[in-house]
């Protein structure tokens, strides 16, 4: 069984400062993706990032980028430059390659931009 | 991006009767959608998988006769919480994956349906 692990349940940075969010993972499939989902207060999921296993790069959206370490099973966010509309839930989600994309989502860290 | 489209956004319903929430995929074809349940402050619990035309599969725990769940096309899948109690009152949302203008491995998700049960 695959399991998601977020160890901080709440976090908080000030406003243009850099923040980074932990995951890890337990799997041992090889060939899977990994996701950062936000969910604000409107509680709608957004996509934020995506990481396939088999890319050794490392992700990045605009203000957004993972540290992917495979043979850690670790995928942290880094955030940079935090804005207001950052304060969110983030939840990471890994997905089986080939499962019909079910997904397994870590119990979330709340986070808070602090002007 | 994708647009995964869920109705109502709230619902009030009274103790005992039934309640639909509908989740749309509005620019491609969702062969599997998934039913979630999210309580306060936690993460989001699958309760069941649907595919398009077969049986939903349900979750250990999930009542398969209380939460009836109908995915009878391509863009539409349907739960329903029947005879609804007050411990039904939460957050659903839903998710789809599938074929068509956006990659089939990435899920996309509803804006959530919040039910509560007076």
């Amino acid at each position: 069984a695959q399991t998601v692990t977020q160890s901080q349940p709440e976090m908080s940075v000030q406003e243009a400062e850099t923040v980074t969010l932990s995951c890890t993972y337990d799997t041992s499939e090889n060939n899977y993706y990994l996701f950062w989902y936000k969910q604000p207060p409107s509680r709608q999921m957004i996509l934020v990032i995506r990481q396939e296993a088999y890319k050794q790069q490392n992700a990045t959206e605009n203000r957004f980028s993972v540290n992917f370490q495979k043979a850690a099973k670790s995928f942290s966010l880094k955030i940079s430059d935090s804005q207001l509309g950052d304060t969110a839930m983030y939840f990471c989600a890994f997905m089986k390659r080939g499962t019909g994309n079910q997904f397994y989502f870590g119990t979330g860290t709340s986070l808070t931009v602090i002007p | 991006g994708a647009v995964v489209s869920q109705h109502p956004s709230w619902v009030i319903c009274k103790s005992g009767t039934s309640v639909k929430i509908e989740c749309r995929s509005l620019d491609f074809q969702a062969t599997t959608m998934f039913w979630y349940r999210q309580f306060p402050k936690q993460s989001l619990m699958l309760m069941a998988t649907s595919n398009e035309g077969s049986k939903a599969t349900y979750e250990q725990g999930v009542e398969k006769d209380k939460f009836l769940i109908n995915h009878a096309s391509l863009t539409l899948s349907t739960l329903t919480v029947t005879s609804a109690h007050p411990e039904d009152s939460s957050f659903y949302i839903c998710s789809a994956s599938g074929t068509g203008t956006l990659s089939g491995n990435t899920i996309y998700f509803g804006e959530g349906s919040w039910l509560t049960v007076v």
